[in-house]
This record gives structure tokens, C-alpha cells and sequence, in this order.
């Protein structure tokens, strides 16, 4: 079954404490993205990848690192996280194409406190 | 820059009835335009876009949304909505020949009664 899967679902750390959200996907798809998502806010990208070692800042990429290893594996980084960055976490994938639609995983619920 | 507005935090409605959830954006440059559905616990899925050619786009389900240039609009609409419906959906633009970038409006929260 084709799928963006992200690890783990949910996830209560403290600050400072670093943390790594694990995203894969099984599509063979080129560009991978992260973003959070807050009330009224809306979806906001953190970071992207157009391929392997190939990765860019999004809107929103303070407090955060990725890695773009392997064409299938994109973890978000947090080395010291903190309260403002308590979010909900979405990787999506999709085709190196304009208008290829983006698959999303399931989501990762952070609470740092 | 793009960016998008959906001016609607919440629409509640009751089951048959007919909704439509407005969507805005502003932007320099041509754009390709989507719109996402995000059931709850889930992440979010293609529902339609729109990239070039019939500005009145369909999806599976019975939702359409009709892009219009001159008032840089891409509004949500579906005649006759069931309570399967109930989700978030998410008005979502990118620049023509700038990859996949998307830009994310706030979201809509549809709230279907029976």
C-alpha cells in the first residue's frame, strides 16, 4: 500500500530534550516536506527536499533540522526543543511534477513542556 | 509571494443542505490551486485542483470548485452535503513553475448536522 508514514503518533518531551521525528515514504517520490499545523493557522512548511541531499528552508524553519539521506527518509530534527514549537506535525510526499498531489502521513502530536 | 485566505473558520450546516466554503488568494504570478480534506485523526488528502484549462473542476464525491481569475478566487461547493463530509478542508495554492511549493490557507471546519 502506498503510504507516507510518520513515527511516532504522539510525543510529550521536555525542553531542551532532542527529538527526532521519523518520516518514510514507499512511493519512490522525489520531494518530501514537513509542516505544522496550528489552529487558524492553517499548514505552515518547515522544511522541503527535492531529492536526496538536496533540502531547503520552508516558512517556517527555526528550531529545526532535516536530513534527505536516502530518497525514501526525511526525520525532522529538533536538537533543543522548546514550548513554541508544541504543534501538529504532518510529512508529505509527492512527485517531482507541478501538480502532483501531495501525500500526507498521519500526523505526529508534539507536546514539549 | 502567495498567500491564501479562507474567510470562513467554521460552517455549520445541516445534512442535504447545500454549502460552500470560500476560498481567496493573492498572488504576482500564475498559480496552480487545490484543495485538501483533513478527516479527523488524519492527514490531509487531495480532494480536486485545479491546473489549467475548464476553470470548473470536480472531485469523486460530489464537491466542485470553480477557479475564477478576475476574483482570484477558487470557492468549495457541494449541492447536497451527507455527514460523512464533516472534516477540515484546506484552500491551497503554488506558483506556476515553482514545483510544489504549496501555500496553505487557515482551514475551513465543516460541521454537518443531521
Amino acid at each position: 500500500e502506498a503510504q507516507v508514514t510518520q513515527n511516532p503518533r504522539y510525543l510529550i518531551t521536555v525542553t531542551g530534550k532532542k527529538l527526532t521525528v521519523t518520516c518514510s515514504q514507499n512511493m519512490n517520490h522525489e520531494y518530501m516536506s514537513w509542516y505544522r499545523q496550528d489552529p487558524g493557522l492553517g499548514l505552515r512548511q518547515i522544511y522541503y527536499s527535492m531529492n536526496v541531499e538536496v533540502t531547503d528552508k520552508g516558512d517556517v524553519p527555526e528550531g529545526y533540522k532535516v536530513s534527505r539521506k536516502e530518497k525514501r527518509n526525511f526525520p525532522l530534527i529538533l536538537e533543543s526543543p522548546s514550548p513554541n514549537q508544541t504543534s501538529l506535525y504532518f510529512c508529505a510526499s509527492s512527485f517531482d511534477r507541478q501538480g502532483s498531489p501531495l501525500h500526507f502521513g498521519n500526523g505526529t502530536r508534539l507536546t514539549v513542556t | 509571494a502567495q498567500s491564501v485566505t479562507q474567510l470562513d473558520s467554521q460552517v455549520p450546516v445541516f445534512e442535504e443542505a447545500p454549502v460552500e466554503l470560500r476560498c481567496n488568494y493573492s498572488s504576482s504570478v500564475s498559480v496552480y490551486l487545490f484543495w485538501y480534506v483533513q478527516y479527523p485523526n488524519q492527514g490531509l488528502q487531495l480532494l480536486l485542483k485545479y491546473l489549467s484549462g475548464s476553470t470548473l473542476v470536480e472531485s469523486i464525491n460530489g464537491f466542485e470548485a470553480e477557479f475564477n481569475k478576475s476574483q482570484t478566487s477558487f470557492h468549495l461547493r457541494k449541492p447536497s452535503v451527507h455527514i460523512s463530509d464533516t472534516a477540515e478542508y484546506f484552500c491551497a495554492v503554488s506558483a506556476v513553475n515553482a514545483g510544489n511549493m504549496l501555500t496553505f490557507g487557515g482551514g475551513t471546519r465543516l460541521m454537518v448536522k443531521p
